[in-house]
């Protein structure tokens, strides 16, 4: 059983441009959400797909965008970077069954960390 | 608008003694908290949770109190080991779909 892997690990890209970055969920998965990680502060729910289709949506604007994958794993996109987007970006994945998903057996990546110059 | 705050950024503690870190939260529709430990350049790993129909939940030497009139929790860890050197989360989510709010995280240092 692998667990959640990211990549890439770091990435750095300058104001206006545009980063994908990408979350391969544990095996047997069908639900991932993404947060954001800003420095000294605890990660911010971003949003949370299930079974390819955005399943809620935390404070974070249009320019953050999603994708889940038939196989669940899934893209965070961000256009149009902005310096406050610097952080550590997060993804979990958990199974959910019957419209319930396991939030303790909810596993976490261990992060991009997307530098914005 | 932060709805889950850890006032402590860091907690030192002796080996062998008991840690206690504490949560806050102002959202009464939250139903499940939980508390996450995470290592440098690893991400969060679950430690412990409680729903909000009970007070009180135990696995091994972490403890996790609920009070649900004061919106506060804690997490016991007794006795405290330097393995337990790490970031520790708070928790809290509404429904069943396990979208997280996290508070700022507390630095605990274990010292011989």
């Amino acid at each position: 059983e692998t667990g959640v892997t990211q990549s890439p690990t770091h990435l750095i890209k300058t104001r206006g441009q545009q980063v994908t970055l990408r979350c391969s969920s544990q095996s047997g998965h069908n639900t991932v959400s993404w947060y954001q990680q800003a420095l000294g502060q605890g990660p911010q729910f971003i949003f949370q797909y299930y079974r390819e289709e955005e399943n809620g949506r935390g404070n974070f604007p249009p320019r953050f965008s999603g994708l889940q994958f038939p196989n669940y794993s899934s893209e965070l996109n961000v256009n149009a970077l902005e310096l406050d987007d610097s952080a550590l970006y997060l993804c979990a994945s958990s199974l959910a069954v019957g419209g319930r998903a396991g939030t303790d057996t909810q596993y976490f990546g261990p992060g991009t960390r997307l530098t914005v110059l | 608008d932060q709805q889950v705050k850890q006032n402590s950024p860091s907690l030192s503690v002796q080996e062998g003694r008991i840690s206690i870190l504490n949560c806050d939260y102002t959202n009464s529709m939250f139903d499940y908290f939980l508390w996450y430990k995470k290592y440098p350049a690893e991400g969060p790993t679950f430690l412990i949770s409680i729903s909000s129909i009970k007070d009180k939940n135990e696995d091994g030497r972490f403890t996790v109190f609920l009070n649900k009139s004061a919106k506060h929790l804690s997490l016991h860890i007794v006795p405290s080991q330097p393995g337990d050197s790490a970031v520790y989360f708070c928790a809290a989510s509404r429904g069943s779909w396990g979208k997280l709010q996290f508070g700022a995280g507390t630095q605990v240092v274990v010292t011989p």
